[in-house]
This record gives C-alpha cells, structure tokens and sequence, in this order.
C-alpha cells in the first residue's frame, strides 16, 4: 500500500521545547517537501530536498530544521526558536521537482 | 516574486450546477500548474496537472485550462454534487517549488 505518512495526527508543544514531525513515504520519491498552513493562507514552503543528504530552504525556514538521511523520511523539527508555531503541517513527495506533489495526511501543531 | 491568486474566495452552489473556479498567477514562467483539492483537516489530493505546452486537461467531470500568456488557469467542474464540497487551491511550479494560491472554498447544497 503506496503513499506518504505523517505522525503524529496531533503535537503539542510546551514553551522552549523541540519538537519533530515525522515524514515517511514508501513511493520512491527523490523529492520531499514540508509546507506550513494557517487560517486564510495558502501554503508556504518551509525546506524541500531532492536528494538525500540535501536540502535547501523554503520561503519561510527560520526556527525550523530537517534532515534527509533516508530517501524514505524527511523529518521536520519545529525549534524554540520558532515563536509562532501553531498551525497545520503539511508534508509531500514528488518524483522530481517538476512532478506531481502527493500529500501527506497533515500534522496539526498547538502551542500550550 | 510568484504570486498567485484564487477568485472567489467562497462559493456556494445547489447540486447540479456547473461551475467554474478561478487562478491567476504573475510570472509566466511556469513549468505546470496543478489543482488540488483539500477536505477539512486534511492533505491535499491531486486532481490535474497541466504542463506549460498544454492548453487543458481532463479527468471526469472535471476540466482544467492554462493560459500562460495571461497568466491564468481555470477548473471547470461539471454537474456539481454534495461530494464536491471541499477547498480547491491551485500551484504553479517554478524553479525548484511550487507557489500556492489561497483556496476556493466550494460548498454544493443538495
């Protein structure tokens, strides 16, 4: 059974804390992506990598890392340093960047 | 800088109705444009993919259009059901990303 995964459905994050979204496909895709979606806003690319071991920054990166160790995942960790967090995140896979984007089932992220 | 737009914002139509939803982008420098279609608290599903050489696409019921020059794109959805009500965000794919309208929410009443 194909596809793109994401855990949990629902993260809490407490004041100061790291926290990572996990992302995992079983498609084959060299290309993976992390988008962030708030009330109102399209979505807004965070990081993107086409290769492992390679990533580069999307519009909107700082207070965010990922990792892309495994072709399969491509885990986002959401920093401290991130004042604004709350909000739906969004990850995706592609065969290559001009490809069709298949989306995962979304993380949604709440600050307590 | 790439900046696309969705009209209406909303739209709410009886069953059965044809209708039409709208994209326009700024940059005509595109390799595809592609639809989506997102239900509440979830991913987003693929619908059509145009590359920039093609005129339109179809799957179904549905029909979407590219016209690079002017920078617009639409998805023509045919007999509408209560199954279609969703959000509908059309992309753009630039070098290296794709750029995201802000959604047409669409609600079809039985």
């Amino acid at each position: 059974d194909g596809g793109i995964t994401q855990s949990p459905k629902y993260l809490f994050r407490k004041e100061g804390q790291n926290v990572t979204l996990s992302c995992e496909q079983n498609l084959n895709h060299d290309a993976m992506y992390w988008y962030r979606q708030d009330p109102g806003q399209g979505l807004r690319l965070i990081y993107y990598s086409q290769i492992v071991n390679d990533f580069q920054k999307g519009d909107i990166a700082e207070g965010y890392s990922v990792s892309r160790e495994k072709k399969e995942s491509f885990p986002l960790t959401v920093t401290s340093a991130q004042k604004n967090p709350t909000a739906f995140y969004l990850c995706a896979s592609a065969g290559s960047l001009q490809e069709t984007q298949y989306f995962g089932p979304g993380t949604r992220l709440l600050v307590l | 800088k790439q900046e696309v737009t969705q009209i209406p914002a909303a739209l709410s139509v009886p069953e059965g109705e044809n209708l039409v939803l709208n994209c326009s982008f700024t940059d005509s420098a595109i390799y595809n444009l592609q639809w989506f279609r997102q239900d509440p608290g979830k991913g987003l599903t693929s619908l059509l993919l145009i590359q920039s050489s093609q005129r339109e696409q179809t799957s179904g019921r549905l029909n979407a259009s590219l016209d690079k020059s002017s920078g617009r794109s639409t998805l023509y959805i045919a007999a509408s059901q209560p199954g279609d009500s969703a959000t509908y965000l059309c992309a753009v794919s630039g070098f290296q990303k794709l750029v995201f309208g802000t959604g047409t929410r669409l609600l079809v009443s039985p």
